[in-house]
């Protein structure tokens, strides 16, 4: 089965430049997560959907962070512009609406900004 | 507060138990995860247990639940050198809107001696 897909696995860029991270959630999965593992900050949760519809983006760190989900099958999450600061390693993860459902996390992506 | 608190480090030699403790917050939370993060991988679910069970055993796994002191606790028998990784205790939130979030802990780091 399929997990969770993101892309690219590894990104390095410079300060100042847009980033577009993407994720392909589990096939029939209606909860989306964006989550940031940093080393001092642990994991932090950015953002979630239900349903394609934005729930709670109280974690989006700042205005330079934006998340969209514009069908149940894709989502991205930009950094417009980026900053050394945003280095991390960022999760997707999806799971089935409900409490207490299990999320199943992708492989994430090393965001590396120089 | 809605923190999950577990110890950040725990180190065993190979071959002896290892246990992780996690204290969570909501007494109603009704299933409690454990996920396992191996170096360069997402969260992978490892075990949960359901808020009416004390134990669940799963081969090499076992869970413990005390809900008066609203403890989790994960056992690895015969650890091996392949279960060092970060493992993370989680919940689910609950307050109107959040179906599907989980709060996470910041991980412990267990680390297997040969």
């Amino acid at each position: 089965d399929a997990g969770v897909i993101q892309s690219p696995r590894h990104e390095v860029t410079e300060m100042g430049q847009e980033v577009t991270l993407r994720c392909k959630p589990i096939s029939g999965h209606n909860s989306l997560f964006w989550y940031r593992q940093t080393m001092m900050r642990g994991l932090e949760l950015l953002i979630y959907f239900n349903n394609n519809v934005p729930i709670d983006d109280s974690g989006m760190p700042e205005d330079r962070f934006s998340a969209k989900m514009p069908n149940a099958s894709f989502s991205t999450l930009k950094i417009q512009p980026s900053e050394p600061r945003d280095s991390a390693v960022y999760f997707c993860a999806s799971s089935f609406l409900g409490e207490g459902q299990p999320q199943h996390f992708g492989d994430g992506t090393r965001l590396s900004i120089l | 507060g809605e923190d999950v608190e577990q110890s950040l480090f725990l180190s065993v030699r190979e071959g002896d138990s290892s246990v992780i403790n996690c204290t969570y917050t909501d007494s109603s939370s009704t299933y409690l995860y454990w996920y396992k993060q191996e170096p360069g991988a997402g969260l992978q679910l490892l075990t949960y247990i359901f808020s009416n069970m004390d134990m669940k055993q799963d081969q090499r796994l076992t869970v413990l639940l005390n809900k008066k002191d609203k403890h989790l606790s994960l056992r690895i028998a015969d650890t091996q050198t392949g279960d060092s990784a970060i493992y993370f205790c989680a919940e689910p939130l609950n307050y109107g809107g959040s179906q599907g979030n989980l709060i996470f802990g910041k991980g412990t780091k267990l680390s297997v001696k040969p």
